[in-house]
C-alpha cells in the first residue's frame, strides 16, 4: 500500500517570498508523482507530475519540484509567490503498472499568501 | 468544453432523502472515480469504474451506490441521506495505462457539495 505524508497543514508566507511545500511518500513500488492545486470552491488542477527521467519537474504557474528517490521526497517549490497562489495544494502518488489508476493523495496544505 | 462535468454544483436535502449526482466526460477517458472530501479537505476515494465495470469499491455505506451506464458517464445514488454526508463530491476520470509513460493523471469535475439539514 501507498502512503503520502504532507508535512505542514498550514503555510503563511507573504507576496513575493520564496515557498517548499513539503511531501513524503512510502511505497513498495516504483510511483508515479503529482501535484495538485485545488483553489476555493473549485476542484483539483494538475500542477506537475514526475513519470521518469530528470527529477526536477517543472509545472504551471512557476511552480516545480524535485523527486528524491533516497528520501522518498517531492517538494513542491516557488520562487516569488503572489497572492493569487493562495490554495490547497495535494501530493499525490500511484503505482506503475497499476491496472486501477488509483491516486493516493497527502491530507494537503494549505497556502496563504498575504500582501 | 468542459472536459469532467457534474450536476448538481449545489444540493441541499433533508435528512432521509435519496438524491443523485451525475458526472460525464468527454476526454474518452475509460476510468472514472468518486471521491468525498470532507470539512478538512481531506480526500477520500469511494468507487472507481473502468469500462462500466466497478474495479474500487472502498469501505463505503451501502446506502451509496455508483452506477455507469457508458464509460463517459458516472453517476451517485445515495439513499437515506444523512447529516455525516454533507460533504464535497468530486467526480474525476482518467486514462488508465499499464505500461508507458502516460502516468495516471486524473481530470477532476468542479465538484458538488451536499448539504444534508
Amino acid at each position: 500500500a501507498q502512503s503520502v505524508t504532507q508535512l505542514d497543514s498550514q503555510v503563511p508566507v507573504f507576496e513575493e517570498a520564496p515557498v517548499e511545500l513539503r511531501c513524503n511518500y512510502s511505497s513498495s513500488v516504483s510511483v508515479y508523482l503529482f501535484w495538485y492545486v485545488q483553489y476555493p470552491n473549485q476542484g483539483l488542477q494538475l500542477l506537475l507530475k514526475y513519470l521518469s527521467g530528470s527529477t526536477l519537474v517543472k509545472g504551471i504557474n512557476g511552480f516545480e519540484a524535485e523527486f528524491n528517490k533516497s528520501q522518498t521526497s517531492f517538494h513542491l517549490r516557488k520562487p516569488s509567490v503572489h497572492i493569487s497562489d493562495t490554495a490547497e495544494y495535494f501530493c499525490a502518488v500511484s503505482e506503475r503498472g497499476s491496472t486501477l489508476g488509483r491516486l493516493y493523495f497527502g491530507r494537503g496544505t494549505q497556502l496563504t499568501v498575504w500582501p | 468544453d468542459t472536459a469532467v462535468s457534474q450536476t448538481p454544483k449545489y444540493l441541499v436535502t433533508q435528512m432521509g432523502n435519496d438524491k443523485s449526482i451525475k458526472c460525464e466526460q468527454n476526454l474518452g477517458h475509460d476510468t472514472m472515480y468518486w471521491y468525498k472530501q470532507d470539512s478538512k479537505k481531506f480526500l477520500k476515494i469511494m468507487f472507481s469504474y473502468n469500462n462500466k465495470e466497478l474495479i474500487i469499491n472502498e469501505t463505503v455505506p451501502n446506502r451509496f451506490s455508483p452506477k455507469s451506464p457508458d464509460k463517459a458517464h458516472l453517476n451517485l445514488h445515495i439513499n437515506s441521506l444523512e447529516l455525516g454526508d454533507s460533504a464535497v463530491y468530486f467526480c474525476a476520470s482518467s486514462q488508465v495505462r499499464a505500461t508507458g509513460l502516460a502516468g495516471n493523471e486524473q481530470f477532476f469535475g468542479p465538484g458538488t457539495r451536499l448539504t444534508v439539514l
